[in-house]
C-alpha cells in the first residue's frame, strides 16, 4: 500500500510565523504535490515536483514556497503566515502517470 | 468542472438505496477520470477509474459512467451503507499529469 505521511494533523500558528508542513512518501514516486482545500472550492495545487530540487509553481503559489531535497520528502513553506491561508493542506504523490495518493491532511489555522 | 460556492451539494439517501453523484467537466481532451472519496478528517481516497476511451467501469458495488458528448461523470453506488457517508468528488486528468478536481458531492446515508 501506498503511504503518504504528513507531519501534523493539526496546526495553529500566528500571523507573521513562519510555517513548515512536510510529506514524506514511501513509496519512491517521482512526482509530488501540494494543496490546499477550502469549503466549495475544491482542491487547489499550490507547487508540485517532478523530481529531487525541481519545483514548479501551480495554481495558487503566492505566499508559499516548496523544498524537495530527497526524493520522499516534500515541504511546503509559508514564509510569513497570514489569515486567509488557514485551510486543509493536502499533499499527494504520483508514480508517473498513475493516480496521485494522498495523505491524511494538515489542517491549519491561523490566528 | 468545479462548482464554486460556500456550500456543497448534498445528496441524502436511505440506508440499503443506490447513490448516483455527478460531476460535469469541461475539458474535452481529458484522459481519464477518478472518483475519490474524502471521510471527515481524512485525505481523499481513490475510488474508482475511467479512461476517456470508455464509457462504463464497474468496481466493487461502484460503477462509474462517462458520456464524453455532454462532458458528464457519474457514480453510482449500490446498496449504499453508512460507511459510505463522505464527500465525493471527480477529477479530470489532462496529460495523464494534470489533475483538476471538482468540489464534491457530500453524501449522507440515513440509517
Amino acid at each position: 500500500d501506498v503511504k503518504v505521511t504528513q507531519s501534523s494533523r493539526y496546526l495553529v500558528k500566528r500571523t507573521g510565523e513562519k510555517v513548515f508542513l512536510e510529506c514524506v512518501q514511501d513509496m519512491d514516486h517521482e512526482n509530488m504535490f501540494w494543496y490546499r482545500q477550502d469549503p466549495g472550492l475544491g482542491l487547489r495545487l499550490i507547487y508540485f515536483s517532478y523530481d529531487v530540487k525541481m519545483k514548479e509553481k501551480g495554481d495558487i503559489p503566492e505566499g508559499y514556497s516548496v523544498s524537495r531535497e530527497k526524493k520522499e520528502r516534500f515541504s511546503l513553506i509559508l514564509e510569513s503566515a497570514s489569515t486567509n491561508q488557514t485551510s486543509m493542506y493536502l499533499c499527494a504523490s504520483q508514480r508517473g502517470t498513475d493516480t496521485q495518493y494522498f495523505g491524511p491532511g494538515t489542517r491549519l489555522t491561523v490566528l | 468542472g468545479e462548482s464554486v460556492g460556500l456550500h456543497l451539494p448534498t445528496l441524502s439517501v436511505q440506508e440499503g438505496d443506490n447513490s448516483i453523484i455527478n460531476c460535469a467537466y469541461s475539458n474535452s481532451a481529458s484522459d481519464y477520470f477518478i472518483w475519490y472519496k474524502q471521510e471527515s478528517g481524512k485525505g481523499p481516497q481513490f475510488i474508482i477509474d475511467i479512461r476517456s476511451n470508455m464509457d462504463k467501469r464497474q468496481g466493487q458495488r461502484v460503477t462509474v459512467l462517462l458520456n464524453k458528448t455532454v462532458k458528464h461523470l457519474s457514480l453510482q453506488i449500490a446498496a449504499t451503507q453508512p460507511g459510505d457517508s463522505a464527500v465525493y468528488f471527480c477529477a479530470d486528468i489532462y496529460n495523464f499529469n494534470k489533475f483538476y478536481f471538482g468540489s464534491g458531492t457530500k453524501l449522507n446515508v440515513k440509517p
